[in-house]
């Protein structure tokens, strides 16, 4: 069974430059979140979207956005990248009414 | 607002030795618990869940957690540790939307 896949693994971006990260659910998971976890700290809730639809929002700027496919796979884009954009990015993938996600490996960016 | 401590960043122990790590959260609503493992380069896992019913619940590879609700806290416990324990922990509630709040998480190490 596929789990959770998120792609790039790695990427290094330029401070201003965009970015997009994507993620793939687990086949029939309708529910898709993104986090970030910076070094030392526990990932922060950044979106969570259902049926393409934004269900949530976590405390991050407009620079980042999201969106979700008909398929459910889903975008992460972050603008205007700041330094303290580094961190590991995650994906999470759940099922409507089910309360446990299932998290991907995450994209690790670096801003320089 | 929702928020989850650890008490513990950084544990060293021996193995077959007992661990507990504490956890202290704060939301306005019902809550489930969660206790997620990352083990050296791999994703986050699923430990153990606390929805409803029975206050000590099970988890994989023989970790336990109480649910004590007039304390608002969920310690992890094992008896007896083993260095393939070794790895980061973290605490986390789930309030709206499957929205999850982790903590700042618990790097274990296990002596052999």
């Amino acid at each position: 069974d596929a789990g959770v896949t998120q792609s790039p693994t790695h990427l290094i971006k330029t401070r201003g430059q965009h970015v997009t990260l994507r993620c793939s659910p687990i086949s029939g998971h309708k529910s898709v979140s993104w986090y970030q976890q910076v070094l030392g700290q526990g990932p922060q809730f950044i979106f969570q979207y259902y049926e393409k639809e934004e269900r949530g929002r976590g405390n991050f700027p407009d620079r980042f956005s999201a969106r979700q496919f008909p398929n459910y796979s889903s975008e992460l884009n972050v603008n205007a990248l700041l330094l303290g954009d580094s961190a590991l990015y995650l994906c999470a993938s759940s099922l409507e009414g089910d309360t446990e996600a299932f998290f991907g490996q995450g994209t690790r960016l670096t801003v320089v | 607002a929702q928020s989850v401590s650890q008490h513990n960043h950084h544990v060293i122990l021996s193995e077959a030795a007992s661990l507990e790590l504490g956890c202290n959260y704060s939301y306005g609503g019902t809550v489930n618990l969660f206790w997620y493992v990352q083990y050296p380069g791999q994703h986050l896992q699923l430990l153990l869940k606390y929805f409803s019913g029975d206050p000590l619940v099970k988890g994989i590879k023989g970790f336990e957690a109480e649910f004590i609700k007039s304390k608002f806290s969920f310690n992890l416990r094992k008896p007896s540790v083993q260095w393939s324990d070794t790895a980061e922990y973290f605490c986390a509630v789930n309030g709206h939307g499957n929205q999850f709040y982790f903590g700042t998480g618990t790097s274990l190490t296990v002596i052999p």
